[in-house]
Order: structure tokens, then sequence, then C-alpha cells
């Protein structure tokens, strides 16, 4: 069964404080795996898909890494308007027999205080 | 470009009512998606449409739930009769790839079961 664990549950940092989010990961087969940003009472948003061990992506204050059971996503000097819950998933390929749908962890509540 | 849109964003109904949720995805989208948060857990995928057809709906809960997407334009999921268990969040998400690739979410409907 695919699996996705996201640590720590909740960070709390200062203004400009950076910082690393890791997301672990067993899958059969990794399709790819994603990042998304979720505020309260709104639906996940897209960041990031990275597809294999090495690929990284930037997106402004933000950097994804993969490995082969883990990714990271850092914060470069955040601001408080980068306080949200960071969402990890995978999509398992057609060989592992998984759904078509994404696996998500539980997410990293992070908050940057001014 | 208009997002994912579902209808309606709160619904609390009785136990053992019927309730309708709505998903307009993306135009052009023809992958799309249903997913679930229920309280302190991770979202869960319930199914996959490819157009009109169903892809894959190894997610869904029990005969309790019946989607459809005639047309394959906007979805419907139908929860009936409505168990207290129900209760969660439903997102719905559109992808113009298909597996693999990057899917948008809606900003779900918040369903309680009273």
């Amino acid at each position: 069964e695919d699996q996705v664990t996201q640590s720590p549950e909740a960070l709390r940092l200062q203004e400009g404080e950076s910082s690393s989010l890791n997301c672990s990961y067993t899958v059969s087969g990794l399709r790819g795996l994603f990042w998304y940003r979720q505020d309260p009472g709104k639906g996940p948003e897209f960041l990031f898909t990275l597809y294999s061990a090495g690929e990284e992506k930037e997106k402004e204050r933000l950097k994804a890494t993969l490995t082969k059971k883990e990714s990271f996503l850092h914060i470069t000097a955040p601001k408080p308007e980068d306080s949200a819950t960071y969402l990890c998933a995978v999509q398992a390929g057609n060989s592992g027999g998984g759904a078509d749908g994404l696996t998500f962890g539980k997410g990293t509540h992070l908050i940057i205080q001014p | 470009e208009a997002g994912v849109t579902q209808f309606p964003s709160h619904s609390v109904i009785e136990k053992g009512q019927t309730v309708t949720l709505r998903c307009d995805p993306i135009s052009g989208h023809d992958n799309l998606y249903w997913y679930r948060r229920v309280m302190g857990k991770e979202i869960k995928f319930l199914l996959h449409f490819v157009k009109e057809s169903k892809q894959d709906e190894s997610g869904m809960p029990n005969n309790r739930f019946l989607a459809e997407r005639t047309g394959g334009t906007y979805s419907t999921l139908k929860v009936q009769p409505a168990e207290l268990e129900d209760s969660g969040v439903y997102f719905c998400a559109s992808s113009q790839w298909g597996l693999g690739t990057e899917a948008f979410f809606g900003q779900g409907t918040r369903l309680t079961v009273v």
C-alpha cells in the first residue's frame, strides 16, 4: 500500500528563518510526487511535480527536491504570506496496481511570524 | 480562465437524506477526480473520470455514493442515504493530461451530516 508521511506536523518560524519540510514515501513505482499548498477554507493549490530522484524545482522562495525515498520542500527567507498547510502526494505507476488518484500525506502546518 | 468550481460550498443535512454535490472542471480538462477529507485524516481519492467514463472508482467507500459525468463536462456526486461518517470536505480536481500530471483543485464542499 502506498504511504506518505510528512514531518513535522506543524512548524512555526520567524520571518526570514529558512527551513525544510520533509515528505517520506513508499510507493509501488513512482509516477510523480506532488507538492500542494492549502490555505484555510480553500482547495489545494498546485506547486510542483517531481518525477525522478535528483530532480529539483524552484518557485520564488520554495525549492522542492526528490530522492528515492523522500522529498524536501525548502523555504528560504519565508514571509508571513507563506503561512499555509503544505501537502505532499504521490501517484503510483500502473505496474504497482495502485489507484489512479493521488495518495496524500497529512500535511505540514507552517506559520511564519512577522 | 475559470478554475475548478464546486457547488455548494457548504451543506448540512440530516442522516438518511440525500445530497448531490456538483463539480465544474476547467474547460477542456478530460480528467476529473473526486477526493474526500474527513476530520483529522488525510485527503483520500474516491474516483477518476476520463471524459464521461469512470476510469477508476476504487476509492468509493460504498454503494451509497454515486458519481456521474454525463457528456464529459460537469460531474455530480450523490450520497444516498447520507450517514454521519460521510461528513467531511469533498474536493474535485481536474487535469488536462491525466495520470502523473498536475491536477487543479476546487475549493471543496463541506458536508455535515447531523
